[in-house]
């Protein structure tokens, strides 16, 4: 069956740094989203992105959908304590069935 | 415009019991999902519905029964809970190819 996987599982950084987290699927996605979950929350969707090769960016955060619309990736540009979370992505294989990644949780040190 | 809510917040069980979670949506979304989440697992899809009265299996169906009897709700049911049910329990629904909207979630701990 369809897999998604993320690494890194963990990521601190300090604020100021950059972050980027990655996902891979084992079949190919016709969608893919980004949520952020906050400790003790529940996720809220960030982005979805659906062209081969698209980026898509909101303020600090640039998202990719890769050519083969297999992976995808976040990045952070100068990190903030508010950034604090885990991040998940979220493929989509044409069934309506979103499988999650196993998140990136990360940490920013003030 | 309450979104998506769940019923209970908290729950404990003794191995064996039954229960049922209950998932309610206000948007008149098509789509409703059952995730669990655990430690370093992420969320791991248990059923879900395209519409009312159809279910599928997502990737962990075993022990679990969901029924979508009318649009605006998707329950969740434990016949016989086990310890390895301990998780919490997320609902979400969405239109199709956009955002799920999710609840706030569901803390179950089977003893």
């Amino acid at each position: 069956g369809q897999q998604v996987m993320q690494i890194p599982q963990y990521q601190h950084v300090q604020e100021g740094e950059d972050f980027t987290t990655y996902c891979n699927s084992s079949t190919t996605l016709s969608n893919i989203q980004w949520y952020k979950q906050r400790p003790g929350g529940h996720p809220v969707f960030l982005i979805q992105l659906v062209k081969s090769g698209e980026v898509k960016k909101q303020k600090r955060l640039t998202f990719q959908f890769g050519e083969a619309k297999k992976n995808s990736s976040l990045h952070i540009t100068a990190t903030q304590t508010t950034d604090v979370g885990t991040y998940f992505c979220a493929g989509e294989s044409g069934t309506y069935k979103y499988i999650f990644g196993t998140g990136t949780r990360l940490k920013v040190l003030a | 415009n309450a979104g998506v809510t769940q019923t209970p917040k908290f729950r404990v069980l003794k191995t064996g019991q039954s229960m049922t979670l209950l998932c309610a949506q206000d948007m008149n979304h098509e789509y409703m999902y059952w995730y669990r989440q655990d430690p370093g697992m992420g969320l791991r899809l248990i059923h879900y519905s395209v519409g009312e009265g159809t279910t599928a299996k997502g990737e962990v169906p075993d022990g679990y029964n969901v029924s979508r009897l009318k649009k605006q709700n998707f329950l969740l049911g434990l016949e016989s809970a086990a310890p390895s049910q301990t998780s919490v329990y997320f609902c979400a629904s969405s239109y199709g190819n956009s955002p799920l909207h999710f609840g706030n979630g569901t803390r179950l701990t089977v003893t």
